[in-house]
């Protein structure tokens, strides 16, 4: 599975567009881009998935470049209730069957 | 639909003794995962099942634990003779046969954390 490295903590204010950035050089072809948020004290939950150029849920984006050896994960407009650990993950989305590979993630802090 | 459930939500347990982590995959699910996390750290695969069967275990150590998915009731993980390096949380997770694209692949339990004194 692909390496992935993402900022260790990011700080926002409330209100603000927080974008996180994940680089994953070694990408391959079958390999699709995953966002996880975990809560402390809970178990990580999914935020959203893509391959190529952008998607967009009620959540969040996600940009992938035409390289896609990087991704963005865009949250509009952050709460405090925002404030978790983003993981970005990479790996066969044709298999959901396949163990997730997480690094240390981004810790994002939302100030009021 | 009920979500991933993990029991006990918290176990303290002292060295030497017995561990047993306890989960119930979401209804028509029949992919188990167990992970384990330590502070400040992200999560570390440890063993993937299917009922009755053991698929992957590349991620457990190979002493003291040990996984099972019976064809009824929970997914056990079972850690023997534990060891204070053991205290983390333990993360079960679920997926169904066959998962759609753009969807979580995997649903996570709220944790069980083992502390070992």
């Amino acid at each position: 599975l692909a390496k992935t490295t993402q900022p260790i903590s990011m700080d926002s204010y409330e209100g603000q567009e927080v974008n996180i950035t994940c680089s994953h050089n070694n990408i391959a072809t079958n390999d699709y881009i995953t966002w996880y948020q975990q809560f402390p004290s809970q178990g990580p939950r999914f935020i959203i998935q893509g391959y190529k150029t952008k998607v967009t849920n009620e959540v969040a984006s996600l940009f992938i470049p035409a390289d896609r050896k990087s991704s963005t994960l865009s949250l509009p407009r952050v709460s405090l209730s925002d404030t978790a650990v983003y993981y970005c993950l990479v790996g066969d989305g044709n298999s959901g069957n396949t163990p997730l590979v997480f690094g240390k993630g981004t810790r994002l802090s939302v100030i009021a | 639909n009920a979500g991933v459930m993990q029991n006990p939500r918290h176990l303290v347990r002292r060295r030497g003794q017995e561990a047993r982590l306890r989960c119930s995959p979401m209804k028509g699910h029949s992919h188990v995962y167990w992970y384990r996390q330590l502070p400040e750290e992200g999560l570390k695969f440890m063993v993937y099942l299917q009922k009755e069967n053991i698929i992957d275990e590349s991620g457990m150590p190979k002493e003291r634990f040990s996984a099972e998915f019976p064809k009824e009731g929970p997914s056990i993980l079972r850690i023997q003779q534990v060891v204070r390096g053991d205290s983390a949380a333990y993360f079960c997770a679920s997926s169904p046969l066959v998962p759609g694209l753009g969807t979580d692949t995997q649903y996570f339990g709220p944790g069980t954390r083992l502390t070992v004194l």
